[in-house]
């Protein structure tokens, strides 16, 4: 199947800092990847939605001032915590999927773990 | 609103079957899966089903769908140790390309 990767897989900041999460599909093209957060032991939010050329849709509640979304080619993402605080310590999480339409699939990364400290 | 809810834990006998349920509100929902997460790892799609289908089986797996009541079950048969993990159950309106929306997550733990 098709491959996306995050990376890093884990990452520790301190306070204060900003920090970048790239997802990227390794062997197709993806208009539209989609950003998650999972707080321990609960589920998968949608944070945002990426659009490639175009500014990301967020959902309701999240800042976009504070998780900016990059979507500059059709294989890359950029997720960026910026002024990073321990509350912002979760797993993030991204998928993409081949083309829009009907039976198609959507491929996870293998989620970023952030601590903030 | 969109709600997609599950119990949070399960614990089976090895080689008995685990059944995981799901209740959900949107009733436009077009599409519903079932993923797997493995500790530390991201998710994978064991299987999916349309709305208009009662059933899906997938050598171990069968997914039952009630419309009506809106109720989703993934029945695992045989279960074994390497199917310790979190399932999601989730909805779509579309397809998987559009947003999805996951429920709690349920821990299996297989016992001996």
């Amino acid at each position: 199947g098709a491959v996306v990767s995050q990376h890093p897989s884990r990452v520790i900041c301190k306070s204060g800092t900003s920090v970048k999460i790239e997802c990227r599909s390794l062997d197709f093209q993806a208009t539209t990847m989609f950003w998650y957060r999972q707080f321990p032991k609960k589920s998968l939010m949608l944070m945002a939605t990426s659009n490639e050329g175009s500014k990301a849709t967020y959902e309701q509640g999240v800042e976009k001032d504070k998780f900016l979304i990059n979507h500059a080619s059709l294989t890359l993402s950029t997720l960026t915590v910026t002024s990073a605080h321990p509350e912002d310590s979760s797993f993030y999480i991204c998928s993409a999927s081949p083309q829009e339409g009907l039976n198609t699939e959507a491929f996870f990364g293998q989620g970023t773990r952030l601590t903030v400290v | 609103g969109e709600d997609v809810e599950q119990s949070l834990f399960l614990s089976v006998r090895e080689g008995d079957s685990s059944v995981i349920n799901c209740t959900y509100t949107d009733s436009s929902s077009t599409y519903l899966y079932w993923y797997k997460q493995e500790p530390g790892a991201g998710l994978q799609l064991l299987t999916y089903i349309f709305s208009n289908m009662d059933m899906k089986q997938d050598q171990r797996l069968t997914v039952l769908l009630n419309k009506k009541d809106k109720h989703l079950s993934l029945r695992i048969a045989d279960t074994q140790t390497g199917d310790s993990a979190i399932y999601f159950c989730a909805e779509s309106r579309y397809s998987s390309a559009s947003k999805i929306i996951f429920g709690s997550g349920t821990r299996l733990s297989i016992r001996p």
